[in-house]
């Protein structure tokens, strides 16, 4: 199984430009979630989804969208980089939003630089 | 201010040392987790406690949760050089994870 897989691994922008950050699971999992992690300041929840067609704001989710069209993709969108946005973002994804009964599997993350 | 604290935030020990490090919080949590990172990939689970005072091992390591769920430990005996990575703690608030800034660990051969 490939898990969490998100594209691309690396990704310079400019100021201004938009992107949009891919990410596919294969585990059948309705629970997905994009973190940023900055150095020394843990992950910072984005945006989630319980489920195809449910989105929902997480901690920090201004300057970026989210949509959720299948159970298996959550692409996470940059309309207008700004340098605060430079960090690794990372997917995931679990079968519950328990998470005391199951975990979270995360991809590999994206990095991202706006200059 | 961070819901979750770490510390140390870094350390940096020889191989065969024992270490602990915290998380630290002043909010009940119904659960804690641990996961460790290692460069260029994402978080991965090591554990998760639920009960307070429970005390669950992995090997060499053992992870505590606090009597009244608001912290927890990670002890690490005989540290080895494919333990170094970040350790981060994260718990389960309304339903979703907030994490701790992390713990980075390195072990010295």
């Amino acid at each position: 199984n490939a898990g969490v897989t998100q594209t691309p691994k690396f990704r310079i922008l400019k100021i201004g430009q938009s992107m949009t950050l891919q990410c596919t699971q294969d585990m059948n999992h309705n629970y997905m979630y994009w973190y940023r992690q900055d150095p020394g300041m843990g992950l910072k929840l984005i945006y989630y989804s319980v489920g195809a067609g449910i989105t929902d704001k997480g901690e920090v989710p201004n300057g970026y969208n989210v949509s959720r069209s299948t159970t298996e993709d959550f692409p996470l969108r940059l309309e207008l980089a700004a340098p605060s946005q430079t960090s690794v973002y990372f997917c995931a994804s679990s079968y519950s939003m328990q998470p005391s009964n199951q975990p979270q599997h995360f991809g590999d993350g994206t990095r991202l630089s706006i200059l | 201010t961070q819901l979750l604290e770490q510390s140390p935030q870094f350390l940096s020990i020889q191989e065969g040392e024992n270490l602990t490090v915290y998380c630290n919080s002043s909010s009940v949590f119904s659960s804690l987790q641990w996961y460790r990172q290692e460069p260029g990939e994402g978080p991965v689970l090591l554990v998760t406690v639920v009960t307070g005072g429970e005390v669950k091992k992995l090997k060499r390591l053992t992870f505590q949760f606090g009597d009244a769920r608001k912290d927890s430990s990670l002890h690490i005996t005989a540290a080895q050089p494919g333990d170094t990575g970040l350790y981060l703690c994260a718990a389960s608030r309304a339903q979703k994870l907030v994490f701790g800034q992390g713990t980075r660990l390195t072990i010295n051969p």
